[in-house]
């Protein structure tokens, strides 16, 4: 079955530092997105991204935050300046479109990012 | 007002029971709706989606839809300890999927 991957699955950094999550969408997938989970907290939008643009973001997803789609399968999302609130799982998602029954989003098992 | 709305949990079933999970969403013009499982550590997993009005059955997982109430459920009938997660409730508008808080269900054995 086609699959969302992710890496790192975790990774540890210096407050201030840049990070870089790789995402490799569902090969026919149209629609790519990047959601995080801080812990014990709900799944929260950021971004999503279509025909190399991005087609809608979150308050949360500000100027430290950047995606970039570099080729024909990875997807990756930049935190610049890290933070210690910046730490949660980063999951990655895709959908192959936005019409009912054609919208199912499917997750990447999640990079878990750790801000010292 | 919160986008995605699901009723408060922890929910704690025994096993053999049905679970009866809630949610509301604010907008009306919202016409998808999912409700994804997601283990303790895990990505959510897609259980059932559901676009009409009314119910729609997969295995011992019944969905139901009501547009006009702005109101989504999710049963899970005969409930085993392989079931017990976070049930969260997603809507779809547009290009964004907005998720709720999500339901803690545990089932006991």
């Amino acid at each position: 079955e086609p699959e969302v991957t992710q890496t790192p699955s975790h990774q540890v950094t210096q407050m201030g530092q840049e990070v870089i999550l790789r995402c490799v969408p569902i090969s026919n997938h149209l629609y790519f997105y990047w959601y995080r989970q801080i812990l014990g907290q709900k799944v929260e939008f950021l971004v999503s991204f279509y025909n190399n643009e991005i087609s809608e973001k979150s308050e949360i997803f500000d100027d430290q935050f950047s995606v970039e789609r570099p080729d024909g399968s990875n997807f990756t999302l930049k935190i610049r300046s890290t933070k210690l609130e910046d730490s949660a799982m980063y999951f990655c998602a895709s959908r192959p479109g936005t019409q009912p029954g054609a919208n199912v989003l499917t997750f990447g098992a999640g990079s878990r990012l750790t801000v010292l | 007002q919160k986008e995605v709305e699901q009723n408060s949990g922890p929910l704690s079933v025994p096993e053999g029971a049905i679970a009866s999970l809630n949610c509301t969403y604010s907008d009306r013009g919202s016409q998808s709706f999912f409700w994804y499982r997601q283990y303790s550590g895990k990505s959510p997993e897609l259980i059932m989606s559901i676009y009409s009005n009314g119910d729609k059955e997969d295995g011992r997982f019944t969905a139901q839809l009501n547009k006009a109430s702005q109101y989504v459920s999710l049963l899970i009938r005969d409930s085993q300890p392989s079931d017990s997660a976070t049930y969260l409730c997603a809507v779809s508008l547009g290009y964004k999927l907005s998720f709720g808080a999500g339901t803690t269900v545990t089932v006991r054995a």
